[in-house]
């Protein structure tokens, strides 16, 4: 299946600061990328869905000025957890789809495990 | 009510046994279904597609009843290997086809 890679895998920062999140397809072009959060023994949650060169569409209760998504590629999709807080300590996980090649399957990054301290 | 609900678990269940898990989808207009394995600290991977005249892949075996909403999946043999988390997914209609996940279903297989 297609790849999709994120960056970084893990990472601990301070409460206040910002983190930012990238996500590449790398063997296709994504005309859409999810972004996904899961908190310990809970569902994945959809945050928002971005289409290349358009503004993200935010699930309800996810605040477009906290998490910031640009998807200024067909292989790029960035998300940036703007003044993180304990709170926004979480698992995100993004993934890609494609309409072409690889019929409408979603294909899952490894996710990126964030702590703020 | 949740849009995807599945029983958490967990199931502890020897080498070599059957085990079913459930899940119900509250979505009437509901298109597409899944199922996918998560380990520990992992990303999601799709196991399989669910098709309403089911579908078998080696031991696993997938139904889905669109008129009481209700997916399920049956594990034969099972293996140590299985033991993860068992995520219900339900994708809507449209051009956007977000997918819902139910919480997972955690199974471990014992030796």
């Amino acid at each position: 299946g297609a790849v999709v890679s994120q960056h970084p895998s893990w990472v601990i920062c301070k409460s206040g600061t910002s983190v930012k999140i990238e996500c590449r397809s790398l063997d296709f072009q994504a005309t859409t990328m999810f972004w996904y959060r899961q908190f310990p023994k809970q569902s994945l949650m959809l945050m928002a869905t971005s289409n290349e060169g358009s503004k993200a569409t935010y699930e309800q209760g996810v605040e477009k000025d906290k998490f910031l998504i640009n998807h200024a590629s067909l292989t790029l999709s960035t998300l940036t957890v703007t003044s993180a807080h304990p709170e926004d300590s979480s698992f995100y996980i993004c993934s890609a789809r494609t309409v072409s090649g690889h019929g409408n399957e979603q294909f899952f990054g490894p996710g990126t495990r964030l702590t703020v301290l | 009510r949740k849009e995807v609900e599945q029983d958490p678990g967990p199931f502890n269940v020897p080498e070599g046994a059957t085990v079913a898990f459930n899940c119900t989808y509250s979505n009437s207009a509901s298109q597409s279904f899944f199922w996918y394995r998560q380990d520990c600290r992992k990303e999601p991977k799709l196991l399989m597609s669910v098709y309403s005249s089911g579908n078998e892949d080696g031991r696993f075996t997938a139904q889905l009843n669109r008129a009481s909403q209700y997916i399920s999946l049956l594990i034969r043999d099972s293996k140590l290997s299985d033991s993860a988390t068992y995520l219900c997914v339900v994708a809507s209609s449209g051009s956007a086809r977000q997918l819902t996940f139910g919480s997972g279903t955690q199974l471990t297989v014992l030796p």
